[in-house]
């Protein structure tokens, strides 16, 4: 199974920071890596799909970023509405995988 | 724009077969693959299998063979069957469409396993 290992677990940050998440894939996932958030008491929303390509209607302050098998998510000015949790998921090959979970909080 | 709707028992007992079904709405089964993920409490999401609308399907093996996914098209629903549950299988479960990537997801259902 490919493994996809998630960091950091938790960040604290304030609006307007800067945030990056990363996720590295125990082997090759080509560009079959996507960004998901989820916010308390409701289901993931796709935010990046193919490492890099930003869901119609995310807005731009979102990005992901490949090099190699680590990924990065990065948000460009931390929102009040962005606080939430991310996972990254594997789906080059089955089993699909998904990250631990970043858990950004208010700082 | 395609929605998804989990039903099912909201309790199970150990030993037993959990059974959901996802409604969708807005748009057709066919021609899309449909994914089953799964959470914990307090925990991560877990893939467990999907279904293309032709009928194949494939799991997460670390569920063996307890998967069971299908799906009506006719009905325009899939499903999930897992058989031989125990509380580790108490989880919030949810549909989602897609494969490479799960552009669209269900609200969740929450199944717990407890006699």
């Amino acid at each position: 199974d490919i493994q996809v290992t998630q960091s950091p677990s938790s960040l604290f940050a304030s609006v307007g920071d800067r945030v990056s998440i990363s996720c590295r894939a125990s082997q090759s996932v080509n560009y079959y890596l996507n960004w998901y958030q989820q916010k308390p008491g409701t289901a993931p929303k796709l935010l990046i799909f193919f490492a890099s390509n930003l869901k119609s209607g995310v807005p731009s302050r979102f990005s992901g970023s490949r090099s190699g098998t680590d990924f990065t998510l990065t948000i460009s000015g931390l929102q009040p509405e962005d606080f939430a949790t991310f996972y990254c998921e594997q789906t080059y090959s089955i089993p699909h995988n998904f990250g631990q979970g970043t858990k950004v909080q208010i700082k | 724009q395609v929605q998804l709707q989990e039903s099912g028992p909201g309790l199970v007992k150990p030993s037993e077969t959990l059974s959901l079904t996802c409604s969708v709405s807005g748009g057709s089964l066919t021609n899309y693959y449909w994914t089953w993920v799964r959470q914990p409490p307090g925990k991560g999401l877990e893939w467990i299998g999907y279904i293309y609308y032709s009928g194949a399907t494939n799991h997460n093996p670390s569920l063996k063979s307890r998967v069971t996914v299908s799906v009506d098209t006719s009905k325009n629903q899939f499903s999930l069957n897992l058989t031989s549950v125990t509380a580790a299988d108490t989880a919030v479960y949810y549909c989602a469409k897609g494969l490479d990537y799960l552009a669209v997801w269900g609200s969740g259902t929450t199944v717990t396993v407890s006699s």
